[in-house]
């Protein structure tokens, strides 16, 4: 299996600007996690989903983050407008999740390095 | 007060040596992950665990529910080990699969 897989790898933005980011978890795997990483905060969770339905929006910083899952095998993270403050590492983590309390690790993508100028 | 403190913040150890990580939590969990970073940024999953011990290779991982407290080893240090260590809790509190993150441990091993 490749992995989780992320993209783009870097992006390099202008204030106000929309961004995209793509995350296509490993096959078979059920939950989807969107992390952010900051020097100021660490690693911090933005939304995970479970069979593609979000669970737990409450890390989603405001209104200019935006998540979906349309499709098992895909997930995106958009930033409409993005800010300077924005600037950080975005990972994207997939586990396969069964039963109530079942829970198994995660396994986490390359990241997406965001720099918004 | 954050819900997950390590300690310590940095470690610098010759190779060869003994190392203790350590990961304290106020909080029920129903599991603890320990997380490698390394300098190229990539976020590996080592161990997840809710009691007991668990090992791989030179690494080990140990809970002590009772005492909310887990620690990582590693035995026979090698430069490539070094890397930033993180803990993480599944707490009881959340909601399914949340995660909350220690501030990590940055290891350093020097050949």
């Amino acid at each position: 299996d490749a992995g989780v897989i992320q993209s783009p790898r870097h992006e390099v933005t202008e204030m106000g600007q929309e961004v995209t980011l793509r995350c296509k978890p490993i096959s078979g795997h059920n939950s989807l996690f969107w992390y952010r990483q900051t020097m100021m905060r660490g690693l911090e969770l933005l939304i995970y989903f479970n069979n593609n339905v979000p669970i737990d929006d409450s890390g989603m910083p405001e209104d200019r983050f935006s998540a979906k899952m349309p499709n098992a095998s895909f997930s995106t993270l958009k930033i409409q407008p993005s800010e300077p403050r924005d600037s950080a590492v975005y990972f994207c983590a997939s586990s396969r999740t069964s039963g109530l309390g079942s829970y198994n690790e995660q396994f986490f993508g390359p990241g997406t390095r965001l720099t918004v100028l | 007060k954050n819900e997950v403190e390590q300690s310590p913040q940095n470690l610098t150890a010759q190779e060869g040596e003994f190392i203790t990580i350590n990961c304290s939590y106020s909080v029920g969990i129903s599991a603890l992950h320990w997380l490698q970073q390394h300098p190229g940024g990539g976020i590996v999953s080592l161990f997840m665990l809710s009691s007991g011990k668990k090992k791989h290779g030179r690494l080990i991982a140990t809970i002590n529910i009772q005492e909310k407290h887990s620690s990582l080893h590693i035995t026979a240090s090698h430069p490539r080990d070094s890397a930033v260590y993180i803990c993480a809790v599944r707490s009881l509190r959340t909601s399914g699969s949340r995660l909350t993150f220690g501030e990590g441990t940055q290891l350093t091993v020097n050949p």
